[in-house]
Order: C-alpha cells, then structure tokens, then sequence
C-alpha cells in the first residue's frame, strides 16, 4: 500500500457539484498538504495543515474547503465546482521532526475534471 | 516574497550525455531547504535530492546531483548519464519555515 493515499484517482464532476477528495496517510507526518497543478504553472499551494487544530490557507484557497479529520487524514473539498478547478490535485505530507522540514512525500494526485 | 524560477520550459538531451536543469530562488530566510522531484507522465512526484541551507557540500545522489550556488541563489539540477527513463518533468522546490514553494518545471527529453 502507498504511503500516501488519494481517493479517487480520477473524477468528471459537473458545475455547481460538491466534491470532496481525500487523503490518507500512513507514515505518522504532523505536516500535510493539498497542491494543484496547471500546465506551465507547476505545483501552487491550496491549503497546509501543521496538526489536527491547525488549518492554514495557501495561494490559491478560494472556492475550496479542507477538514483534517485526524493526524492521518485530510480532506479537499469543492464547495461549488466550476470548470477552471479542472487540475490535477496532489495530497503531499512532511515531517518537522528534528527541527527541520524533510522532503514532502506525495499521493498518486487525483485528476479532476469540471464539466 | 519566496520564490522558486525554472527557466527552461523543455529541454532535450542525447542518451548517456549529461544535463542541468537550472533553478533560482528567492528567500530572506538563513534557513531553507531545496528539493527536486522527478515527474514521469504516468504523473506521481518522485523525491531526488535535497540540500540544505548550511550543507558545505553538494548534495549527490547516484546519477543525481545538486549544484548549490548560495550566493547567487541557484539550486540547479545535474543528471550524469541520461537514461530514455529521465524523460520526465523536473520541478525545484524551496522549503524556507513550513512552506513548499515550488517551480513551474522543466520538461525533459532523452532523445536515443
């Protein structure tokens, strides 16, 4: 089994749909991640989670919603999509131990399609 | 502001000849670390290499290596040896506090 976990791994969703894409991870990291990522514009930050109480907005948060249900579980949601959500999302998670950041381990990333 | 440039939208390269893959950065921060990753087109990020602010040394891994400029801020990516396998984009991270800050990458190809 993978580290970290994606589900689905593709999904067509109509405009105006809630959806919800979650992340589950078995490797104990206190840091996880939800990025994007857009031809020509590499991976952008949607929001970061240090532990289960702490929630913070990357660059690009609008129209979208995250819970971390447990240390090893967060979840993206897409409280109304629309078609230019279309991307390819990736679930990343670190470690801060030793009072450094290790490198981000990913999920397989989820292709989202808004019709 | 952090920030992460990759220059290079495509490059190419013939088998078993070397290549870099440049990356700068931008950060007030003394310590950050840097990171490439490796995409193949069946999409997962693959970890390569990591250097961090206060290594003396350039960071090597197999045929991977990190060309780490401090003062001019670059972090560029050295690939000894290409393999058709290498094809792939090629993306630089930066890790200055909590965040990843990444490039808009480089797009590989290993030409036989």
């Amino acid at each position: 089994d993978a580290d970290v976990t994606q589900t689905p791994r593709n999904r067509i969703t109509k405009t105006g749909k809630r959806i919800m894409l979650e992340c589950s991870q078995t490797k104990g990291h206190d840091r996880m991640y939800w990025y994007r990522q857009d031809p020509g514009l590499g991976l952008r930050l949607i929001y970061y989670s240090f532990d289960v109480k702490d929630i913070n907005k990357g660059e690009i948060s609008d129209g979208y919603s995250v819970s971390r249900q447990a240390q090893a579980k967060f979840s993206l949601s897409l409280e109304s999509a629309i078609p230019n959500q279309t991307a390819l999302y990736f679930c990343a998670t670190s470690d801060s131990g030793r009072g450094s950041v290790t490198e981000a381990f990913f999920g397989q990333g989820t292709r989202l399609t808004v019709v | 502001a952090q920030k992460i440039t990759q220059t290079q939208p495509g490059m190419f390269v013939q088998e078993k000849e070397a290549v870099t893959l440049d990356c700068t950065y931008d950060t007030s921060d003394p310590s950050y670390g840097l990171f490439w990753y490796k995409q193949p087109s069946s999409g997962e990020m693959i970890f390569l290499i990591y250097q961090g602010s206060y290594d003396q040394q350039n960071a090597t891994e197999g045929r991977y290596s990190l060309n780490f400029q401090k003062a001019r801020k670059s972090a560029n990516l050295v690939i000894s040896a290409s393999q058709l396998g290498d094809s792939a984009m090629y993306f630089c991270a930066m890790t200055p506090g909590n965040q990843f800050y990444f490039g808009t990458g480089t797009s590989l190809t290993v030409i036989p």
